[in-house]
């Protein structure tokens, strides 16, 4: 069975502390590795699609980073802002189907 | 910027009804998704389709069906609603690999009472 697992399940930060959180996912058979943001009320939005051993995307103030051989990715967010506040998803797919198998998700809080 | 359209946000039906929650997506995708979130499980893949007139059941196809008479267009149907099946359900739309990123409707929270 695969499972995908994100930790922590919630985090309560500073505005202006950096943070981050990890996504593991089985190390055989890996194709892809996506991100999303989910804010309350909105649409999950992308934020990276990873594919090779140590990836490292960047988009503003949030990055990630990717290891296939030990199946894990982490997501940084540097100086946490309110508006970062949402619930992160990461999601693997294993290429020899159409799935993505998603974590439960990171739900970060950022306090002003 | 690609849009992926769910007919409605709010949604409230009686159990026994037949319910249709459509999907459109305007980016020529072959991929689209139905998935349904609830709370502490994730989002869970109902069915997806690969082309028009494909499907493919999803880890939870059991009380639905769906239908993708044209590419840009793909309904989940719940023939009998049940109140189990109150949930929020997101639609979602790719390009033909999945190392590329999918895209999101709004979501439409369903209650069936």
């Amino acid at each position: 069975i695969l499972n995908v697992e994100q930790s922590p399940q919630s985090l309560h930060v500073q505005e202006g502390d950096s943070t981050n959180f990890t996504c593991s996912f089985p190390s055989s058979n890996f194709y892809a590795l996506h991100w999303y943001r989910w804010e309350t009320a909105k649409s999950p939005e992308a934020l990276f699609v990873m594919t090779l051993n140590g990836d490292e995307k960047k988009k503003g103030r949030i990055s990630a980073t990717l290891n296939t051989k030990e199946g894990y990715s982490y997501l940084y967010i540097k100086g946490s802002q309110p508006e970062d506040s949402a619930t992160y998803l990461c999601a693997f797919n294993a290429g020899n189907n159409r799935k993505l198998i998603w974590g439960l998700g990171t739900s970060l809080a950022v306090n002003p | 910027d690609v849009k992926v359209t769910q007919s409605s946000r709010y949604l409230v039906k009686r159990t026994g009804e037949k319910v249709f929650l459509e999907c459109v997506q305007d980016m020529d995708h072959e991929n689209m998704f139905w998935y349904r979130q609830d709370p502490g499980l994730g989002l869970r893949l109902i069915y997806f389709s690969y082309d028009v007139k494909m499907k493919e059941k999803g880890d939870i196809p059991e009380g639905y069906s769906v239908s993708r008479e044209k590419k840009e267009r793909f309904s989940l149907i719940l023939e009998s609603a049940s109140t189990n099946q109150t949930s929020m359900y997101l639609c979602a739309s790719g390009p033909g690999a999945l190392n590329e990123k999918l895209f999101f409707g709004s979501g439409t929270q369903l209650s069936v009472l």
